[in-house]
C-alpha cells in the first residue's frame, strides 16, 4: 500500500530555536516530494524534490530528499511564531499524473 | 489571478440533505483535484479531473459522493444525502499540466457541518 508517513505528529519549541521535520514514503513510480504548510486555511507550497542530495533553501526553510533511503526532511531555523503551522509532505506517483498521496502532518507550535 | 475559488466557504445542514460544493480552478489549469481533511485521516484525495474528465475516483467513499466537471472553469462536489460523519474541510486544487509533476495550488476550502 502507498503511504507518507510523517513526524512527529507535533512539536512545540520555542522561538529561535531550529527544527526538522520528518518525512518517509513508499509508493510506487515516485516522481516528486512536495513540502506544504497550512495554517488556518488551504495547503501553500513550500518545495518540490526530484532529485536526491540537492538543497532547496528559501530562506530559513530548507529541505532535502533522499531516494536510496525514501525519506525526505524539512528544517528551520531560526523559529518564529509566524512558522507555527501543520507542515504536510506530500508525494506524486502513480505514472503520468498529477495524483498526491499526502502525509497526516506535523503540527509545529513556536511559542514567544 | 484569483487562485482557485470554492463556494461555499461554510455550510452547515442537516442530516439526509443534499449539499453540493462549487470550484472554479485557475484559468489554464488542466488537472483539478477534490480533497477532504480531517483530523483523524489528514487530507484525502476523493477524486481527480484531467482535461475535464474524472481518471481517479478511488477515493471518494460511497455512492453518496458524486463530482462533475462539465467546462474546464468548473466542478461540483455532491453529496446526497449527507450524514453527520461527511463533516470535514473540502478542498479543491489544480494544477497546470496533467503529465507533469507541478506543483497543485490550492483553494481556501469549504467547511462542512453535518448536524
Amino acid at each position: 500500500e502507498d503511504k507518507v508517513v510523517q513526524s512527529p505528529l507535533s512539536l512545540v519549541v520555542h522561538e529561535g530555536d531550529t527544527v526538522t521535520l520528518n518525512c518517509s514514503y513508499e509508493v510506487t513510480n515516485f516522481r516528486s516530494l512536495l513540502w506544504y504548510k497550512q495554517e488556518k486555511k488551504a495547503p501553500t507550497f513550500l518545495f518540490m524534490l526530484t532529485s536526491s542530495g540537492i538543497e532547496k533553501k528559501s530562506g530559513r526553510l530548507s529541505s532535502i530528499l533522499d531516494k536510496k533511503e525514501l525519506f525526505s526532511i524539512l528544517n528551520i531555523t531560526a523559529t518564529q511564531t509566524g512558522d507555527s503551522a501543520i507542515y504536510l509532505c506530500a508525494v506524486n506517483y502513480g505514472g503520468a499524473t498529477n495524483k498526491l498521496i499526502f502525509g497526516t502532518g506535523t503540527l509545529l507550535a513556536v511559542q514567544p | 489571478d484569483a487562485g482557485v475559488i470554492q463556494s461555499p466557504r461554510h455550510e452547515v445542514t442537516e442530516m439526509g440533505q443534499e449539499v453540493t460544493l462549487r470550484c472554479k480552478p485557475i484559468s489554464g489549469h488542466n488537472s483539478l483535484f477534490w480533497y477532504r481533511q480531517t483530523m483523524m485521516r489528514g487530507l484525502e484525495l476523493l477524486i481527480y479531473f484531467n482535461n475535464n474528465v474524472p481518471i481517479d475516483d478511488s477515493g471518494m467513499p460511497e455512492d453518496r459522493f458524486s463530482a462533475k466537471m462539465p467546462n474546464a472553469s468548473f466542478s461540483t462536489l455532491k453529496i446526497q444525502p449527507s450524514e453527520p460523519r461527511d463533516s470535514a474541510v473540502y478542498f479543491c486544487a489544480s494544477s497546470p499540466q496533467g503529465n507533469s509533476y507541478n506543483e497543485q495550488f490550492f483553494g481556501p476550502g469549504t467547511r462542512l457541518t453535518v448536524l
